[in-house]
């Protein structure tokens, strides 16, 4: 089992500053088979990038996804108010498929 | 527009059994392999149970191997998963969610049915 570890816990940050988000792997994620969701309170989580790095669609370019391996980050360049939320990483290379703990991003 | 609507979730007491549906429209259901995810109060999420667009192949998480099943009627639009022997540490959120293929994410999700497990 892929076991992602995802850091930091919360992140506390202003509205317009940039964000990052690390989701590191027990062992190789092949193929970069490695998805980010979003999800805000009492909501579904909503597909923001796949293949570690490929945006989906309607997804802001704010947004980036970057990493191979075993190490991958989530950037968000500039915060909106919309953007704080959790964010969960997934990898969907082999069963079980496994998430990290997710990332809080909160307003400062 | 690809929607899918869960239902069946309440509350249960341990050992108890209940089953889940998920209503699909929007594509060709019979095409896309589809899962339930979970995701407890508070916590993360946990995937729990996939099936393949024919239904000929199953797969399921170590938590719930040999007490949850999952079925669908390709004919009805419908993805099932029935649990048994319920325990308090399945209490969660029931998402069902669409994957396009076997080697992809979930592109698709439903709005949840909570499962409460308690005496």
């Amino acid at each position: 089992e892929i076991v992602l570890t995802q850091s930091p816990g919360t992140l506390s940050l202003s509205p317009g500053e940039g964000a990052t988000l690390s989701c590191r792997a027990s062992q190789s994620v092949s193929s970069n088979y490695l998805t980010w969701y979003q999800q805000k309170p009492g909501q579904a989580p909503r597909l923001l990038i796949y293949g570690a790095s490929s945006r989906a669609p309607g997804v802001p370019d704010r947004f980036s996804g970057s990493g191979s391996g075993t190490d991958f980050t989530l950037t968000i360049s500039r915060l909106e108010p919309e953007d704080f939320a959790v964010y969960h990483c997934q990898q969907y290379v082999s069963t079980p498929l496994t998430f990290g703990g997710g990332t809080k991003v909160e307003i400062k | 527009e690809v929607q899918l609507l869960e239902s069946g979730g309440g509350l249960v007491q341990p050992g108890g059994s209940l089953r889940l549906s998920c209503a699909a429209s929007g594509f060709s259901f019979s095409a896309y392999p589809l899962s339930w995810v979970r995701q407890a109060p508070g916590k993360g999420l946990e995937w729990v149970s996939a099936i393949n667009g024919g239904g000929t192949s199953t797969y399921f998480a170590d938590s719930v191997k040999g007490r949850f099943t999952i079925s669908r009627d390709n004919s009805k639009n419908m993805l099932f998963l029935q649990m048994n022997s319920l325990r308090v540490e399945d209490t969660a959120v029931y998402y069902c969610a669409k994957k396009n293929n076997g080697y992809s994410p979930f592109d698709s999700w439903g709005q949840g049915t909570l499962v409460t497990v308690s005496s």
